[in-house]
């Protein structure tokens, strides 16, 4: 879905360092989601934000930060990365989640790896 | 908060037989159920969902099935082909948060 973009697609980093994934969408929703995703553990939420002055935890938003710039824009920051959040991240957007049209668009995802 | 199970882990079929993926979920709340397909190094994609005030939901040879007292979801495909062979995601969302099941990893052998 090319309405939602991630950038960058991959990349490779050194403990410590700090690192930022950004995401923007055209689809015009207000509700914006980070998600990592490990083998066999699924997507597990990280942060999400349902407007520019909303920021919300997840169930893994240790080691992590974002930033709402605009509606169109996500951005997720890792301080000081550490190789175990070497992982794929996805970013996601939605209208109104579990009523009316809820359904979640994904980016293509960035792969992240920690040495 | 939601807790999301989901079973089996990988399933093998062969062409032409059905798939049968199940979902239980904790919080009584969850009124919206979908289910996404990912492709290996693509994203995932919604195939079907369902909501709370619904039993079932049927897409050409994709069916999803809910039982609120029970707390469970199913994923039904007939007729599988080699072409869904995929990751399948279920989640839950009781209105904020969208609580994933840790997927089933679905081969249809031709």
């Amino acid at each position: 879905d090319a309405d939602v973009t991630q950038t960058p697609r991959n990349r490779i980093t050194k403990t410590g360092k700090r690192i930022m994934l950004e995401c923007s969408q055209t689809k015009g929703h207000d509700r914006m989601y980070w998600y990592r995703q490990d083998p066999g553990l699924g997507l597990r939420l990280i942060y999400y934000s349902f407007d520019v002055k909303d920021i919300n935890k997840g169930e893994i938003s240790d080691g992590y930060s974002v930033s709402r710039q605009a509606q169109a824009k996500f951005s997720l920051s890792l301080e000081s990365a550490i190789p175990n959040q070497t992982a794929l991240y996805f970013c996601a957007t939605s209208d109104l989640a579990g009523t009316g049209r809820s359904t979640q668009y994904f980016g293509p995802g960035t792969r992240l790896t920690v040495l | 908060g939601e807790n999301v199970e989901q079973h089996p882990s990988t399933l093998s079929v062969q062409e032409g037989d059905s798939a049968v993926i199940k979902c239980t979920y904790s919080d009584s709340a969850s009124n919206y159920f979908p289910w996404y397909k990912q492709e290996l190094g693509k994203r995932p994609q919604l195939i079907i969902d369902i909501r709370s005030n619904v039993g079932e939901k049927k897409d050409q040879r994709i069916a999803v099935t809910l039982n609120k007292t029970a707390k469970h979801f199913s994923l039904h495909i007939t007729e599988t082909q080699p072409e869904d062979s995929a990751v399948y995601f279920c989640a839950a969302s009781a209105g904020n948060q969208f609580y994933f099941g840790t997927g089933t990893s679905l081969t249809v052998i031709p």
